[in-house]
């Protein structure tokens, strides 16, 4: 079952734009950890931001934000300004514990 | 520079053969994993090491077995490969297995099962 569901396979955002990649999880814990990794063509996994649920005010990077609904298991990001090297597959991904489950992907293309 | 080193970074096997990925990390981190990446299903845990001596399944351990050979390193191995095992393997480490703590990932193994 899918722990992690990333609903919009391929997003794409105009320079300087802001786009937001949506996520959700299912889960019956009330602790946990949420990430967005970043994957650029060179396949190396980038750590963009982190949120713990115990927290309630939304993370932010930079650039880079969530936008965090607990009760809603809800995990966006928001990224504004939009770069061309933003371009990559964004995944997200929830840690109950000892098991980080990612989700299947959101392709990201930004256009000059 | 420090992280997490992945070898070999491309292998083609036939079916049958056997070969181990190596993984080492240079952070003196206690927890190691890997990871399969298989396209529009984002990246799925094999098995991961807690700390040095432990080893435990994750989500799809199947035809895999590893080794935590000392704090720095932790191979996967397939011991008869068959093609639903042509993917990206990732190694990664982190200081706890547990917790806000961070993955760092390796560059990728791309792998592939005649």
């Amino acid at each position: 079952a899918q722990t992690v569901t990333q609903s919009q396979p391929e997003m794409s955002v105009q320079e300087a734009e802001t786009v937001t990649l949506s996520c959700t999880y299912d889960t019956s814990e009330s602790d946990y950890y949420l990430f967005w990794y970043k994957q650029p063509p060179s396949r190396q996994m980038i750590l963009v931001i982190r949120q713990e649920a115990y927290k309630q005010q939304n993370a932010t990077e930079n650039r880079f934000s969530v936008n965090f609904q607990k009760a809603a298991k809800s995990f966006s990001l928001k990224i504004s300004d939009s770069q061309l090297g933003d371009a990559a597959m964004y995944f997200c991904a929830y840690r109950p514990y000892n098991d980080m489950r990612f989700g299947a992907g959101t392709r990201l293309t930004v256009k000059p | 520079n420090a992280g997490v080193t992945q070898t070999p970074k491309f292998q083609v096997l036939k079916t049958g053969q056997s070969m181990t990925l190596q993984c080492a990390q240079d952070m003196n981190h206690n927890s190691m994993y890997w990871y399969r990446q298989d396209p529009g299903m984002g990246l799925r845990l094999i098995y991961y090491s807690a700390s040095e001596g432990t080893t435990d399944k994750g989500e799809v351990p199947n035809g895999y077995n590893v080794s935590r050979l000392n704090k720095r390193e932790f191979s996967l191995r397939l011991e008869s490969a068959a093609p639903s095992q042509t993917s990206v393997y990732f190694c990664a480490s982190s200081e706890r297995v547990s917790g806000a703590n961070v993955l760092t990932f390796g560059a990728g193994s791309r792998l592939t099962v005649l």
